[in-house]
């Protein structure tokens, strides 16, 4: 079966400026992921969808990152503005529903703010 | 919220040798916890997971145990290749209830050398 796909695999941009990711899950997955890898550190949660509803976004930084998926498949991630900090690798994952099922990862997308 | 603490940092061994990675987490309500493999510039993969109604599992060279009343859970990887070199994650999830419902919280990472 296709995997989960993303895109771009990477980006550059300046400081302040806006950045959009894309993500199609693997067909069939209900629940989709965004998470956030910094440099060295393991994966963080920001956003947790179930079909189009939003299950988890505490860890979401609300005043600059947004994120939908509308009609339950395909999902943008948007940073606006952009810090440095903001410097990482976007995973986005998806998932049969429930917890038991394992959670698939796309290639991810490398951002770098300058 | 769930925190999951995994140590070593890095490990390194000689091929053949055994590799055990160690994780705790602190919510007593996490019920499942997957093992993920990454390589440099690659995607995470699950390599084994364990429900929290059983005590250990094993695939092939890889084993995992866990001791809920410790709160920990560790990865086992026997006869050690080169090509388990990579980073491993550990993650700890709940099965329901509540916002949280299927949400990984993942250890650090352990960066895993075997020398040929």
């Amino acid at each position: 079966e296709a995997g989960v796909a993303q895109s771009p695999r990477y980006k550059i941009i300046e400081k302040r400026q806006s950045v959009a990711f894309w993500c199609n899950p693997i067909s069939g997955h209900a629940t989709l992921y965004w998470y956030q890898q910094i440099l060295g550190q393991g994966p963080k949660l920001l956003i947790q969808f179930q079909n189009n509803g939003v299950v988890d976004d505490s860890q979401l930084p609300k005043d600059r990152f947004s994120a939908e998926r509308l009609k339950g498949v395909d999902s943008t991630l948007k940073i606006q503005p952009a810090k440095l900090e903001d410097s990482a690798v976007y995973l986005c994952a998806s998932s049969l529903q429930g917890v038991y099922n394992e959670q698939f990862f796309g290639p991810g997308t490398r951002l770098t703010v300058l | 919220g769930e925190n999951v603490e995994q140590h070593p940092s890095t490990l390194s061994v000689q091929e053949g040798d055994s590799a055990v990675i160690k994780c705790t987490y602190s919510d007593s309500a996490s019920n499942y916890f997957p093992w993920y493999k990454q390589e440099l510039g690659k995607r995470p993969q699950l390599i084994i997971d364990i429900r929290s109604n059983v005590g250990e599992k094993k695939d092939q060279r890889i084993a995992v145990t866990l001791n809920k009343t410790a709160k920990h859970f560790s990865l086992h990887i026997t006869e050690t290749q080169p090509e388990d070199s990579a980073v491993y994650f550990c993650a700890a999830s709940k099965r329901a209830g509540g916002t949280s419902y299927g949400k990984l919280t993942f250890g650090q990472g352990t960066i895993l050398t075997v020398h040929p």
